[in-house]
């Protein structure tokens, strides 16, 4: 079965203190990962598309990495601007006219002043 | 501005009743989707239109329906057989489905709540 794990669900940083958000998976023919930001009672907001193992990107204090198994999204010298809800989510071949994509539940994270 | 507009933010259905979500986008993209996020879950997928009058069911489908007679339009209906109605409603559109890099754009969301 095709499944997506973020870890931890929740982080608790104090501001500039840096750290990185887990995303693995286990599916089959991945073809690329998506990572979101959502903040509480809005939509997410697209951060990074990585399409291949080894391919990162960058934007702000964030920057996304990929393997065959995980994503990471480490946050360099985080504000508390940067707490919101962090999703990932793997798109891979489904087989049928359109690929398939699915979701995490998210880290939470809060930055503290 | 373009973008994905949802309506209403907040929704209250009462028992029995069937309930519609709005959908707007002006991103002229091919297709649209519908997705449920409650708490301590990934968003899953109710349904989701690749084109005009056409649409497929996602991985929830059951207890609500959709329509997509215009390419800006995609509205949902959560219908009185959806059980378990209560959660976040999110819309998003892409360019067109079938490629990995097709990044999705969310709406702002609907509350759904049962009174």
């Amino acid at each position: 079965e095709d499944q997506v794990t973020q870890s931890p669900e929740a982080l608790r940083l104090q501001e500039g203190e840096s750290s990185s958000l887990n995303c693995s998976y286990t599916v089959s023919g991945l073809r690329g990962l998506f990572w979101y930001r959502q903040d509480p009672g809005k939509g997410p907001e697209f951060l990074f598309t990585l399409y291949s193992a080894g391919e990162e990107k960058e934007k702000e204090r964030l920057k996304a990495t990929l393997t065959k198994k995980e994503s990471f999204l480490h946050i360099t010298a985080p504000k508390p601007e940067d707490s919101a809800t962090y999703l990932c989510a793997p798109v891979w071949d489904s087989g049928g006219a359109t690929n398939k994509l699915i979701f995490g539940t998210g880290t939470l994270l809060a930055v503290q002043p | 501005d373009g973008g994905i507009t949802q309506s209403p933010k907040y929704l209250f259905r009462k028992e029995g009743q069937n309930v519609t979500l709005s959908c707007e986008q002006n991103l002229n993209h091919d297709a649209m989707y519908w997705y449920r996020q409650d708490p301590g879950q990934g968003l899953r997928l109710i349904y989701y239109s690749q084109i005009v009058n056409d649409f497929q069911k996602g991985d929830i489908a059951e207890g609500y329906s959709v329509s997509r007679e215009k390419k800006e339009s995609f509205p949902l209906t959560v219908t009185s057989a959806q059980k378990n109605p209560t959660a976040f409603y999110l819309c998003a559109s892409s360019r067109y489905t079938g490629t990995a890099g097709e990044k999705l754009f969310f709406g702002s969301g609907t509350q759904l709540s049962v009174l």
